[in-house]
C-alpha cells in the first residue's frame, strides 16, 4: 500500500484478555518500529525490527508484550493478560533503512476496561 | 542518554503570525539525527524534516524553516504566516547514530499549536 496500515483502528478489550495489533509497513521498507503514545505524551519506543529479527526490544515494558515479523513485512504486536495501564495508542512506523526517516501509521487505540 | 525537551506545552497565535517552536536535545553521540513530526487531530504522525548532526545548514521549505545550532543543542522550527491548518501537536525527535541508540526515536512531549482565524 501507499502508507503504513494498522488494524484495527480501535480495540476495546477486557482486563486479562489477549490482543493482537497488526501493522502492514510500506512496501520495501526493511525497518519496522512499534511505539506507544499515552494522552498528552510523545510516542515511546517499544521495539524495532530490521528484516525479520528484533534488533532492539528494550522498550517493551514487560514480558506480557511480544512482537513478531515472521516474513520481514507485516508485524504483529501481542499483549497478554492486558491491564488497564496498557490503554494507549499503539503506533507502527516503517523506514527504508534504520537511518532514514520513519513514516507512521494512523495507530491503534487500545482501551482496556 | 538521549533526551529531547520541548519546553513550550501550548502556543496560541492568530493567523498570519510567525511562530517558533523550540527543541533542545541531549546526546553523547557524535553522529545523530534530528526530526520534526506533525500530529494533526486525526492522530497520524506526519514527517516534516530529518537532519543529521554534520549538516548545520538551516533549511527552508515553503512557510517552514528550521534552525539547527549544535553549539546550543537546539533544533527550532519556525512557521511563517501561520494558517489555521497548521494547528496540531508538533514533536521534535532524536535518533542516535550507532549502537543501542541507532534506529529508535526519542520524542519530546510535543507542543500544541493552535492558530486562530
Amino acid at each position: 500500500g501507499a502508507g503504513v496500515s494498522q488494524t484495527p483502528s480501535n480495540k476495546v478489550t477486557e482486563k486479562g484478555k489477549y490482543v493482537e495489533l497488526r501493522c502492514d509497513p510500506i512496501s520495501g521498507h526493511t525497518a519496522l518500529y512499534w511505539y506507544r503514545q499515552s494522552l498528552g505524551q510523545g510516542p515511546e519506543f517499544l521495539i524495532y525490527f530490521q528484516g525479520t529479527g528484533a534488533a532492539d526490544d528494550s522498550g517493551l515494558p514487560n514480558d506480557r508484550f511480544f512482537a513478531v515479523r515472521p516474513e520481514g513485512s507485516v508485524s504483529t504486536l501481542k499483549i497478554q493478560r492486558t491491564e488497564r495501564g496498557d490503554s494507549a495508542v499503539y503506533l507502527c512506523a516503517s523506514s527504508l533503512t534504520i537511518v532514514t526517516e520513519a513514516f507512521f501509521g494512523q495507530g491503534t487505540r487500545l482501551t482496556v476496561v | 542518554a538521549q533526551k529531547v525537551t520541548q519546553a513550550q506545552t501550548e502556543i496560541s497565535v492568530v493567523e498570519k503570525e510567525d511562530v517558533t517552536l523550540d527543541c533542545v536535545y541531549e546526546t553523547r553521540d557524535t553522529t545523530y539525527y534530528l526530526f520534526w513530526y506533525k500530529q494533526p487531530p486525526s492522530g497520524e504522525l506526519v514527517f516534516l524534516i530529518r537532519r543529521n548532526s554534520f549538516d548545520e545548514q538551516n533549511e527552508i521549505s515553503g512557510r517552514y524553516s528550521w534552525n539547527f545550532q549544535k553549539s546550543t543543542s537546539s533544533f527550532n522550527f519556525t512557521i511563517t504566516a501561520s494558517q489555521v491548518v497548521d494547528s496540531a501537536v508538533y514533536f521534535c525527535a532524536l535518533s542516535g547514530g550507532g549502537g543501542s541508540t541507532l534506529g529508535r526515536l526519542y520524542f519530546g512531549r510535543g507542543t500544541q499549536l493552535t492558530v486562530w482565524p
